[in-house]
């Protein structure tokens, strides 16, 4: 299995401009989730969903939306990027019947100017 | 509402010298609460975990952790640093479906 991945692992952005990040899993997971980690922040839920075609708003979502049309997969985009959303964007996953167990992607690096 | 607190953000220890990674939590129900870590330029990697039961929990890497329901605490330890222990360290707390993390400690070992 190759877990959680994430494409791209680096990005930059100009302010104003659109963009998906890809999460993937193969692990049969019901449970993903969108971090965003800042510095002295710790990591702050974007959004998340409990199954294909189900998602809600985490902590952050202002800016970025979700959709789940497949269990393997979760994108977020970001519809008009802003430099506050310069961060380090992690996907995760959760296992059924225990998706507070996550396993998380290797991350996306962003930097919006 | 939950809440996560780690107390210091930076800890340093030497090479063979206890570690002790301190986590406070704030639920009104009986948490699940996790440590993860992660490695420089890594995603986060399940350390351990508590559920229910034995309150003293071993994870990987010859970590532990104490859950401490009068304190509502969750320190994490390991009697023995390693170099390559030197990374940042998370505790979180879980509902159904939402994970609450600290801001982190990051721990630095001196040779």
């Amino acid at each position: 299995n190759a877990g959680v991945t994430q494409t791209p692992k680096f990005q930059v952005l100009k302010t104003g401009q659109s963009m998906t990040l890809q999460c993937a899993q193969d692990m049969n997971h019901e449970y993903m989730s969108w971090y965003r980690q800042d510095p002295g922040m710790g990591l702050r839920l974007i959004h998340y969903s409990v199954g294909a075609g189900i998602t809600d708003q985490g902590e952050v979502p202002n800016g970025y939306n979700v959709s789940r049309s497949t269990t393997e997969d979760f994108p977020l985009r970001l519809l008009s990027a802003a430099p506050s959303q310069t961060s380090v964007y992690f996907c995760a996953s959760g296992r059924p019947g225990r998706p507070y167990e996550q396993y998380f992607g290797p991350g996306t690096r962003l930097t919006v100017t | 509402a939950q809440s996560v607190t780690q107390l210091g953000s930076h800890v340093s220890v030497s090479e063979g010298a206890l570690v002790l990674l301190r986590c406070n939590y704030s639920s009104s129900v009986p948490p699940y609460l996790f440590w993860y870590v992660q490695y420089p330029n890594q995603g986060l990697q399940l350390l351990l975990k508590y559920t229910t039961g034995a309150t003293l929990v071993k994870g990987i890497n010859g970590f532990e952790a104490e859950f401490k329901k009068s304190e509502t605490s969750f320190h994490l330890t390991k009697p023995s640093a390693h170099m390559s222990d030197a990374a940042e360290y998370f505790c979180a707390m879980g509902g159904y479906q939402k994970v609450t993390f600290g801001t982190g400690t990051k721990l630095q070992v001196i040779p």
